[in-house]
């Protein structure tokens, strides 16, 4: 069974500051999802990496994919309230190119 | 163009009763799928459709559980009958195409189960 580790569980920061999320496993994925989630709604996709070692931008937002895909990291810089959230990584694998592992996520409040 | 809608948003209901869950993918995405997240734990794949066909039911908990999807449009959910351990978020998802997976998914905001 793959299981996706995400630290830490709780994040609260002042706006401004840098942050990093990461996402664990002893398993090799195929490829991973971040998704960002607010209250009363579904997850949405941030990004998606598939190649080891790939580096992602999205405005403030930093993507890294191990380079043995058992690990990610998501990488906030300059923190704004509106980058309050839920974020969750998903990783495919294990002979599905379908079926999303999740982890349980990482709450993050940023502090005007 | 309208998202993954789901209804209801949240049902409660007691132990035995039956409820279902409906879900309207974006038109045109053949590849429906059901999760479901309970307190305190991940979101967890239940089951995937390609149109009308079930795929991959592998995560669906048990046989109360029963997912539809005729004609290939949106699906049901129903679970008869409830128990408490039933209780939580289930959430649809749709998607255009799987294969190499760089498809993204698109969630609905779920509908909230309370089992009392």
């Amino acid at each position: 069974t793959q299981l996706l580790e995400q630290s830490p569980q709780f994040l609260s920061i002042q706006e401004g500051e840098n942050l990093t999320v990461y996402c664990n496993s002893s398993s090799v994925f195929s490829s991973l999802q971040w998704y960002r989630q607010e209250p009363g709604e579904g997850p949405v996709l941030l990004v998606t990496v598939v190649t080891g070692g790939e580096v992602k931008k999205l405005k403030r937002l930093t993507f890294q994919f191990g380079d043995a895909r058992k690990d990610s990291s998501l990488h906030i810089t300059a923190a704004q309230p509106g980058d309050t959230g839920l974020y969750l990584c998903a990783g495919t694998g294990g002979g599905s190119n379908y079926k999303l592992t999740f982890g349980k996520g990482t709450l993050l409040t940023v502090n005007p | 163009e309208a998202g993954v809608t789901q209804f209801p948003s949240h049902s409660v209901i007691e132990k035995g009763q039956t409820v279902t869950l409906r879900c309207d993918p974006i038109s045109g995405h053949d590849n429906l799928y059901w999760y479901r997240r309970v307190m305190g734990k991940e979101i967890k794949f239940l089951l995937h459709f390609v149109k009308e066909s079930k795929q991959d039911e592998s995560g669906m908990p048990n046989n109360r559980f029963l997912a539809e999807r005729t004609g290939g449009t949106y699906s049901t959910l129903k679970v008869q009958p409830a128990e408490l351990e039933d209780s939580g978020v289930y959430f649809c998802a749709s998607s255009i195409r799987t294969g190499v997976f760089t498809g993204e998914l698109f969630f609905g905001e779920g509908s909230r189960l309370t089992v009392l």
